[in-house]
């Protein structure tokens, strides 16, 4: 049963310490996005990936937030410091790109506290 | 810019009852449009989406969504509601200039009472 796997499914962490994400893809999926859930934004697009490239990150703090794709097997989402505003539940999406009705599959998200 | 939007925050149903979650759109050229539901605790799971074809889309679950193209609307429908089927359900439409990338809507919580 192919899903996307994300760890740590819950993080808590001090204001100003480094939070790092994790995201294993669906193994041939070549997209892979990031969103954040809040009760007040609902889901926001931070980042998207197709082929390991990042093609769309203009969701994201650029100060703090940085996405990267080291291999097509692993996604990272990481923030740096970190502040209490930061606190969401993070998802991974990944799917196929070769058209504009391919639906994406989600991971079951980090919750991130940051206190 | 293709978004979607659910004009309903929450919706009340009671068992047994039909339920309809609504759903209006605004895109340019043709439409793709997709239902996904979110159960506590957990990552979003797709439902059902419209290509083409036939205005009746049926999905996951025993729900349908049904296209109507003079009302910019994409409503999605189960003939008779669950209280398993409680959850947060989202409306999205494809961002035509990244592939898959999908803009989604704020949401809209269904609460079945038995």
């Amino acid at each position: 049963d192919a899903r996307v796997t994300q760890t740590p499914r819950h993080k808590v962490t001090e204001m100003g310490q480094e939070v790092t994400m994790r995201c294993q893809p669906i193994l041939g999926h070549n997209t892979v996005f990031w969103y954040r859930q809040t009760m007040m934004q609902g889901l926001e697009l931070l980042a998207y990936f197709r082929n390991r490239a990042p093609l769309d990150d203009s969701g994201m703090p650029k100060d703090r937030f940085s996405a990267e794709m080291p291999d097509a097997t692993l996604a990272t989402l990481k923030i740096q410091p970190s502040e209490p505003r930061d606190s969401a539940v993070y998802f991974c999406a990944s799917g196929l790109s070769y058209g504009l009705n391919t639906e994406a599959f989600f991971g079951q998200g980090t919750r991130l506290t940051v206190v | 810019a293709q978004s979607v939007a659910q004009p309903e925050d929450q919706v009340n149903v009671a068992e047994g009852n039909p339920l309809t979650v609504k759903c209006t759109y605004s895109v340019s050229g043709n439409p793709y449009l997709f239902w996904y539901v979110q159960y506590p605790n957990r990552g979003l799971q797709f439902l059902l989406k419209y290509i083409t074809g036939d205005n009746l889309v049926k999905g996951s679950y025993g729900f349908e969504a049904e296209f109507n193209k003079s009302q910019t609307s994409f409503h999605l429908k189960k003939p008779s509601a669950l209280v398993s089927d409680s959850a947060l359900y989202f409306c999205a439409v494809p961002n035509n200039n990244a592939g898959n990338m999908l803009t989604f809507g704020g949401g809209t919580r269904l609460m079945v009472k038995p």
